[in-house]
Formats: C-alpha cells, sequence, structure tokens
C-alpha cells in the first residue's frame, strides 16, 4: 500500500523568511514518481515537480527547491524568501509503476504575512 | 494551449437530486482522472480513463455514482439521489496518457448538497 504524510497541518512565515515543508512517503514499489501540487485560494492544483525514484538529485527552481532523500523516504519542498503569493495548500503526491491513481498526502497550508 | 476545464464551477443541489459534472480534459490527453476532495478525507481519487479501455471505477464510493467519457474526450461524472456527505470539491485531472505521466488538473466543481 502506498502512502504519503504531511506531517504538518499549517504554518505560519513572515515574508522573506525560508520555509520548508515536509513529506514522507511509503511504498513497496522500487520504481515510483513524487509530486508537488500547489493550490491557491482559486482552488486549481497547480503543478510543481515531478521526480521519478531513481533521480535522487536535488532540484532547484528559482526560489523554490526540493530535496529527495530515498534513505528517509521523504521529499521535502523548501520555499526561500517566501512572498505573500505563496500562500496556499501544497500537496505532495505518490504514483507508482504498478498504479496510476495519485496518493496524496493531507496537505500543508502555508500563510505568508507581510 | 488551454487546461482542463470543469463544469460548473458551483453546484447547489438538494438532497435526492441527481447532478452532473463535466470535464474537459487538455486537448490530446487520453487519460482523464476523476477526484474527490473533502475536508474529512482530502484527495481521493474516484474513476480513471484511458483512451477506449474500460475505465477503473475501483474509487467510487458508491453505485449512486458513475461516469461516462464520450469520444475519449470530454466526462460527466454523475452522482445519484445526491446525500449531504457527497459535498465535496470534485476535481478532474488530464495526462498525456502513459501510467505516472503527470496530471493537470482542473479548477474544480464545488458541489453543495443542501
Amino acid at each position: 500500500a502506498q502512502k504519503v504524510t504531511q506531517a504538518q497541518t499549517e504554518i505560519s512565515v513572515v515574508e522573506k523568511e525560508d520555509v520548508t515543508l515536509d513529506c514522507v512517503y511509503e511504498t513497496r514499489d522500487t520504481t515510483y514518481y513524487l509530486f508537488w501540487y500547489k493550490q491557491p485560494p482559486s482552488g486549481e492544483l497547480v503543478f510543481l515537480i515531478r521526480r521519478n525514484s531513481f533521480d535522487e538529485q536535488n532540484e532547484i527552481s528559482g526560489r523554490y527547491s526540493w530535496n529527495f532523500q530515498k534513505s528517509t523516504s521523504s521529499f521535502n519542498f523548501t520555499i526561500t524568501a517566501s512572498q505573500v503569493v505563496d500562500s496556499a495548500v501544497y500537496f505532495c503526491a505518490l504514483d507508482v509503476n504498478s498504479g496510476y491513481a495519485l496518493n496524496f498526502g493531507k496537505g500543508t497550508s502555508l500563510l505568508v504575512t507581510p | 494551449g488551454a487546461g482542463v476545464s470543469q463544469s460548473p464551477s458551483n453546484k447547489v443541489t438538494e438532497k435526492g437530486k441527481d447532478v452532473e459534472l463535466r470535464c474537459d480534459p487538455i486537448s490530446g490527453h487520453t487519460a482523464l482522472y476523476w477526484y474527490r476532495q473533502s475536508l474529512g478525507q482530502g484527495l481521493e481519487f474516484l474513476i480513471y480513463f484511458q483512451g477506449n479501455s474500460a475505465p477503473d471505477k475501483s474509487g467510487l464510493p458508491s453505485d449512486r455514482f458513475s461516469a461516462e467519457r464520450t469520444g475519449g474526450s470530454v466526462s460527466t461524472l454523475t452522482i445519484q439521489r445526491t446525500q449531504q456527505e457527497d459535498s465535496a470539491v470534485y476535481l478532474c485531472a488530464s495526462s498525456s496518457g502513459g501510467l505516472t505521466d503527470t496530471q493537470y488538473f482542473g479548477p474544480g466543481t464545488r458541489l453543495t448538497v443542501l
């Protein structure tokens, strides 16, 4: 069975602070994919990143960075110099090669205040 | 190009009535998914369509729920005899078709059953 845990329900930071959103996953599949989606107040899930289980290289995209560590089954997401527009609910998700439905974590609600 | 579109954006109905929710996937995407997002359950997979193959209905919560996809494109999710616990946001996603391809989501339909 697949499972994604986002232990942080809500995080509140002040603008320009760095913030890390945690994601821990469980699967017995050796081939799998991890995703992060952003859900702003408008409600639409916006795709941020997709990583496969064979690529543990960290990724940076502007102020966003992701740290994938198979040893701890974690795929954490860091926002550097946060901005008010980063306020949203962020979901981590797992997709395995033996299936197709995304297994989502419960989400972390991030509030960035000026 | 255009993203996934869903209609209506909001639907309020009375308990016991039937509702139809529509999803228009990204052009050329062969795979289509329905998910439900509710406060207590998070994001749950409902049903998956791939091309002309029989859909995977394993996530549908009861036989009151059904979905079809006409011409390999537009999909309709139907809920018969709605109950208050059906109140949720219904999200549609599409992908280019391969297993574990990135799923792109629509804005969702917020269903409220009174």
